[in-house]
């Protein structure tokens, strides 16, 4: 089974809108971190957000922010006021266990990635 | 600056070659991780090591060989096993004490295609 979905192979956005990019996981772990990443066109994987299973209160990060629902299991990226320079692909990953317990090893499960397009 | 440098940028390979990619960090990250990302399919582990001379296979480790002889050295052999290694190769690192949120950081990448 995949451990992260991320359901939306292309999304568009108008330059200053707000967007949402779906993400959900599996997990029986009870603790876990959820993570997002931009991957430009030139290929590198920028980290922009965190998300712990005990948190509280939901990631934010300047124009990013997470919709954490728990009971969903869903992490949704929202990125507020869209700019240009946001079109890129965005991948979401999980992180398995609190401190690295047994072999993971901080191993992160990626999902397939949506690419978003900003236009203006 | 600290960083994760892969090299080559691009590279080449022939039928029956090896060739192995470079992935250095002067981050002083414990971890340091090895993925192969195709089209549509996100990214695939292949390898993973903690510390000096110590490593496990990931999802897609067949065809692949590394080792981890240095802290801030994890370089990757894609053998001729490997049927199909065109693809993109990413590197990342990552700090293993501290607060359990530390993200993995990425090099910026290998992109490997067969002659």
């Amino acid at each position: 089974a995949q451990k992260i979905t991320q359901t939306q192979p292309g999304m568009f956005v108008q330059e200053k809108e707000a967007v949402t990019l779906d993400c959900t996981y599996d997990t029986s772990d009870p603790s876990y971190g959820l993570f997002w990443y931009k991957q430009p066109s030139s290929g590198e994987m920028i980290f922009l957000i965190y998300q712990g299973s005990y948190d509280q209160q939901n990631a934010t990060e300047g124009r990013y922010s997470l919709n954490f629902q728990k009971a969903r299991k869903s992490a949704n990226l929202v990125i507020s006021a869209s700019q240009l320079g946001d079109s890129a692909m965005y991948f979401c990953a999980m992180r398995e266990g609190r401190r690295d317990r047994g072999s993971t090893l901080g191993r992160l499960y990626f999902g397939r990635g949506t690419q978003l397009t900003v236009w203006p | 600056d600290g960083g994760i440098t892969q090299s080559p940028k691009y590279l080449f390979r022939k039928e029956g070659q090896n060739v192995t990619l470079s992935c250095e960090q002067n981050l002083n990250h414990d971890a340091m991780y090895w993925y192969r990302q195709d089209p549509g399919q996100g990214l695939r582990l292949i390898y993973y090591s903690q510390i000096v001379n110590d490593f496990q296979k990931g999802d897609i480790a067949e065809g692949y060989s590394v080792s981890r002889e240095k802290k801030e050295s994890f370089p990757l052999t894609v053998t001729s096993a490997q049927k199909n290694p065109t693809a993109f190769y990413l590197c990342a690192s990552r700090l293993t004490t501290g607060s359990s949120n530390q993200p993995q950081h990425f090099g910026d990448g290998t992109r490997l295609s067969i002659l």
